[in-house]
């Protein structure tokens, strides 16, 4: 159990350019959850896969968020056009059913 | 809306004593609840959890207490340790399959020797 692993740690990118993250799961977890934690909040769920099927999406994911778990491995957080109001830590989360959360480090974007 | 909520911010506490941090909810449909501590650059670590039908769980220095006719759940470390120090998240889960967790805004605990 090597743990949920994110990439990369920091992403520093200006205005409207855009920026792909992406997570390896802990190998036998078939859900994958992807949060957004801004300063001074806890972690607001974004988007959530169940092996590769996105089942469900937040309403802070908007049209510019895009996310995909092709074969139902890793998975991957891309970002059109970006803003500074998206400057967060992104988190991604693995769990197998009736198990609990492991979170990843994260990945904190800043936008300038 | 905020359906959990972390009123308090912050607690600071001496090492040795009792770390008392509150959690409420609106959701009567949460069934779930976990607590989660965050250090800076780090992602949440699970800590300790507790599920509808009980009113209490304890796992060593931590104890969970949830009063549902209250919406309210705590949690109680003791004894406190400078290395408890961390952001302390409540989180909740609702009964349907695959949902996702809702977090709390978080309680920064900080604990001096």
């Amino acid at each position: 159990d090597t743990g949920v692993s994110q990439n990369p740690r920091h992403k520093i990118t200006k205005r409207g350019q855009n920026v792909t993250f992406r997570c390896d799961p802990i190998s036998e977890h078939n859900r994958l959850y992807w949060y957004r934690q801004t300063l001074g909040q806890g972690p607001e769920f974004l988007t959530y896969f169940q092996n590769e099927a996105q089942l469900e999406k937040s309403r802070l994911l908007s049209d510019r968020f895009s996310a995909e778990r092709p074969k139902g491995s890793f998975s991957t957080l891309e970002i059109q056009r970006t803003e500074q109001g998206d400057s967060a830590m992104y988190l991604c989360a693995s769990r197998r059913e009736g198990y609990g959360y492991t979170f990843g480090s994260g990945t904190r974007l800043t936008v300038v | 809306d905020q359906q959990v909520k972390q009123n308090s911010p912050s607690l600071s506490v001496q090492e040795g004593r009792i770390s008392i941090l509150n959690c409420d909810y609106t959701n009567s449909m949460f069934d779930y609840f976990l607590w989660y501590k965050k250090y800076p650059a780090e992602g949440p670590t699970f800590l300790i959890s507790i599920s509808s039908i009980k009113d209490k769980n304890e796992d060593g220095r931590f104890t969970v207490f949830l009063n549902k006719s209250a919406k309210h759940l705590s949690l109680h470390i003791v004894p406190s340790q400078p290395g408890d120090s961390a952001v302390y998240f409540c989180a909740a889960l609702p009964h349907q399959a695959g949902t996702a967790l809702i977090f709390g805004k978080g309680t920064t605990l900080s604990v001096s020797s």
